[in-house]
Formats: structure tokens, sequence, C-alpha cells
């Protein structure tokens, strides 16, 4: 199973909006409504920050939306600030049962 | 609130085993599917096992398929990792992490801290 395709960068200024890519195939990302996003900050545990495409869990601020189109699913972060400066993980189901990450997006805050 | 808890990491030699630990609280743990996820230093995560909720069904990722096995003991509230035939590719941090659901939902909603395992010589 290879992982999913993201940016491996991606930046903004405070206040604005940035997207993340994540393609994936047929047999993850667009067979299944089943992609998450998790955001990293160095050195600590990841944090789920969209489920099920488009779902935010309580606590998560509604700056951080979701998306899905064929085997492309997004993320995007509104209102940039400081504080959103951390790697960010998509991840999928996949057709065989199993679940596959991708490639990691390190976003930085102008 | 959801505590998950690693132990079992350390330096072990090429070749040698080593059997992670993941304590649970906070949750009913023996409805919740678990998984192990891992993260090399410097690298990406890496999606490792599931188990489900009554252990019915388990599933491994290609790199570790045949040397990994994943198992769990809801009376204890504990899911173990036994890793053989550990390699310098098997050096990672591992994480558990809870699904959403009860197999797997493709959503882990919480994780622990993590245990860091060193294959070397």
């Amino acid at each position: 199973q290879s992982a999913l395709s993201q940016p491996a960068s991606v930046s903004g200024s405070p206040g604005q909006s940035i997207t993340i890519s994540c393609t994936g195939t047929s047999s993850d990302v667009g067979g299944y409504n089943y992609v998450s996003w998790y955001q990293q900050h160095p050195g600590k545990a990841p944090k789920l920050m969209i489920y099920e495409v488009s779902n935010r869990p309580s606590g998560v601020s509604n700056r951080f939306s979701g998306s899905k189109s064929g085997n492309t699913a997004s993320l995007t972060i509104s209102g940039l600030q400081a504080e959103d400066e951390a790697d960010y993980y998509c991840s999928s189901y996949t057709s065989s049962s199993t679940g596959v990450f991708g490639t990691g997006t390190k976003v930085t805050v102008l | 609130q959801v505590q998950l808890v690693e132990s079992g990491g350390g330096v072990v030699q090429p070749g040698r085993s080593l059997r992670l630990s993941c304590a649970a609280s906070g949750f009913t743990f023996s409805s919740s599917g678990m998984h192990w996820v891992r993260q090399a230093p410097g690298k990406g995560l890496e999606w490792v096992a599931v188990i489900w909720y009554d252990r019915s069904n388990k599933y491994y990722g290609d790199s570790v398929k045949g040397r990994f096995t994943i198992s769990r003991d809801n009376s204890k509230n504990t899911l173990y990792l036994q890793m053989n035939s550990l390699g310098a590719e098997d050096t990672a941090v591992y994480y558990c992490a809870r699904d959403a659901s009860g197999g797997h939902s493709g959503t882990f909603d919480f994780w622990g801290q993590g245990t860091l395992v060193t294959v070397s010589s």
C-alpha cells in the first residue's frame, strides 16, 4: 500500500487560508468516505482534526474544514494562526481493510 | 478522560523480538477497535496494524505482515504488539490509537504518547 500523496510544505501569512491536498486512488480515498486528518506538533502525538472527510471532532476550531473530490481529499485552514504551524497528515481506510497515511505536509505560518 | 499509555520500547538487537503494551483507561476498551501506528525518526506516520474490539479481525501493513502480531486482553484493558525479526527499518516511535468504532472506521480519535523502539547492534 503506497502512502497517499501530500505536498511537502505549505505556507501562509496570519489570517490567510491554506489548503492541503491528499491524493490517493479509488482503492482508498476515492472509494470510501473514511478520510481523516491529523495535526502533529514537534515531539507530540498526532491529534484528530477532521474525520469522515468533513466532520470536526468536538473542540476542534471551525477554522479547519475538509472535503473530497474523486481520489483527492483536502484540508483547509482559514484564518491561519501561529498555533497552526505543525505537520499535517491525511489518512484513509483501504479496500484491503488496512489503513494508509499521507506523506505529510509541514505548514509554516509566515 | 481517555488515556492510552504505551510501554515496552527500548534498544533491541537486529533479529530479536520485543513486545509493546498499551494500557487503556477512561473508556470501554472492550468496545473499541485499536491500532498501532509508527513514526521513524524525522519521517511520517505509518499505519501498522488494527484489531477489532472482539479480536475477530486483525489486519497488518505490508512492511510488518508475518513478523508482527497485534493482540489484546479486554480483561486487562491492554493492547499488545509482538514484534519479531526486528530490523533497522523498524526503528520508530510506536503509538497506539483508538478507533472511533469497534472495528476500523479510518478514524483514530485518541492517541498515546508513544514508545521508542531502536533496533541497533
